[in-house]
């Protein structure tokens, strides 16, 4: 099956600063990802829609400018958290869109990012 | 509105035994229905995908059950394993690609 890696795995921050996670699919090429956090016993929440060479869709009350994304190439999405806040820890996770016999979203392992 | 509701939101039970968990949906217009289950700290990963003219459908010791008429679907876990233990979620898609995801089912297996 379609395989998606996130690095890092998981990210300890300060406050203020800066943080990158990468979401690559691995053996397959998606024009479009999604970009959802996920806080502790809630469900994933879909924060941003990415689609390749183009400016990602976000959804009502994300900041766009807060959460950038990138998604440069076929097989690989960035998000950037800018000027990290306590409040922004939670479970980042990424999906990749596969049209083929069926549209489906392959999930990839997550980043948990912790802010200081 | 589109909504995903799951129950229980959490169960435990004992190695060997059986389980169903409950997903009722409102999701318009409906295109598939799918369960997944999350390890803690891991992402998703599918279960069964059921279109509006699938009943039921099994993958191993899992098996999803879909009622497009009231809206319900299930998952029966047969014979559970310690590596049962998950939240499972029940995601409705609207369109072509708009996932709605309920707010799972905490599943604890037992030794």
């Amino acid at each position: 099956g379609a395989v998606v890696s996130q690095h890092p795995s998981w990210v300890i921050c300060k406050s203020g600063t800066s943080v990158k996670i990468e979401c690559r699919s691995l053996d397959f090429q998606a024009t479009t990802m999604f970009w959802y956090r996920q806080f502790p016993k809630q469900s994933l929440m879909l924060m941003a829609t990415s689609n390749e060479g183009s400016k990602a869709t976000y959804e009502q009350g994300v900041e766009k400018d807060k959460f950038l994304i990138n998604h440069a190439s076929l097989t690989l999405s960035t998000l950037t958290v800018t000027s990290a806040h306590p409040e922004d820890s939670s479970f980042y996770i990424c999906s990749a869109r596969v049209i083929a016999f069926t549209d489906t979203q392959y999930f990839g392992p997550g980043t948990r990012l912790t802010v200081l | 509105k589109n909504q995903v509701e799951q129950s229980p939101q959490s169960l435990i039970i004992l190695e060997g035994k059986n389980c169903t968990l409950q997903c009722n949906y409102t999701v318009s217009p409906f295109s598939n229905l799918r369960w997944y289950k999350q390890d803690t700290g891991r992402g998703p990963v599918s279960l069964t995908i059921m279109t509006f003219s699938e009943n039921t459908k099994s993958n191993g010791r899992y098996t999803a059950t879909l009622d497009a008429d009231t809206k319900q679907s299930s998952l029966h876990i047969t014979a559970s394993q310690l590596s049962d233990s998950a939240s499972y979620i029940c995601v409705g898609v609207s369109g072509t690609y708009k996932y709605i995801f309920g707010t799972g089912t905490r599943l604890k297996v037992l030794a």
